[in-house]
């Protein structure tokens, strides 16, 4: 089984609309990530949470906001999408004495 | 300087042959760096990291150059299978953030 799963996979989504995506990890990391890609843009950090209680923001927050559930769980809301939301969105994980992530298997979010 | 910065390619290259990647970084400060290899559509996956002068693994080779603030990785007798993207990463840890900022990847194509 794969130790950072997202859901969904693939979303297709409509202008206003509110949407989550979800991650969760096996790996018992306490650090966990958001990211989004987009051609020629590489990845930028949407947000970041170091355990449960902490939860900050990155690069390119606005628009987004998120939840830490639990050590496991880290969800990734857009309120209100909007087109140019339209991304892949990648979820990570990291242990607090590395600078290596683990990322999941990616999120394609279409908002039209 | 942008922060991070990679040629983005495409490297066309034939089986077999010598490719090198440089990258070149902004912030004098940071201590280690790393190789991200992303298939297309797939999430990123560490390949390399760096830590002094360079690390080698056996046909992939990552050089360091602190004074002039770049990074190469060099890749000998090229495989199919190499063909990917690969991204420059370089941590920034104020405040023990132990965020990543990751270039925007440079495209190779291994052929036939």
């Amino acid at each position: 089984d794969a130790d950072v799963t997202q859901t969904p996979r693939n979303r297709i989504t409509k202008t206003g609309k509110r949407i989550m995506l979800e991650c969760s990890q096996t790996k018992g990391h306490d650090r966990m990530y958001w990211y989004r890609q987009d051609p020629g843009l590489g990845l930028r950090l949407i947000y970041y949470s170091f355990d449960v209680k902490d939860i900050n923001k990155g690069e390119i927050s606005d628009g987004y906001s998120v939840s830490r559930q639990a050590q496991a769980k880290f969800s990734l809301s857009l309120e209100s999408a909007i087109p140019n939301q339209t991304a892949l969105y990648f979820c990570a994980t990291s242990d607090p004495l590395s600078y290596e992530q683990y990322f999941g298997p990616g999120t394609r979010l279409t908002v039209t | 300087r942008k922060e991070v910065e990679q040629d983005p390619g495409p490297f066309n290259v034939p089986e077999g042959a010598t490719v090198a990647f440089n990258c070149t970084y902004s912030n004098s400060a940071s201590q280690s760096f790393f190789w991200y290899r992303q298939d297309c559509r797939k999430e990123p996956k560490l390949l390399m990291s760096v830590y002094s002068s360079g690390n080698e693994d056996g046909r992939f080779t990552a050089q360091l150059n602190r004074a002039s603030q770049y990074i190469s990785l060099l890749i000998r007798d090229s495989k199919l299978s190499d063909s990917a993207t690969y991204l420059c990463v370089v941590p920034h840890s104020g405040a023990g953030s132990y965020q990543l900022t990751f270039g925007k990847g440079t495209k190779l194509s291994v052929i036939p």
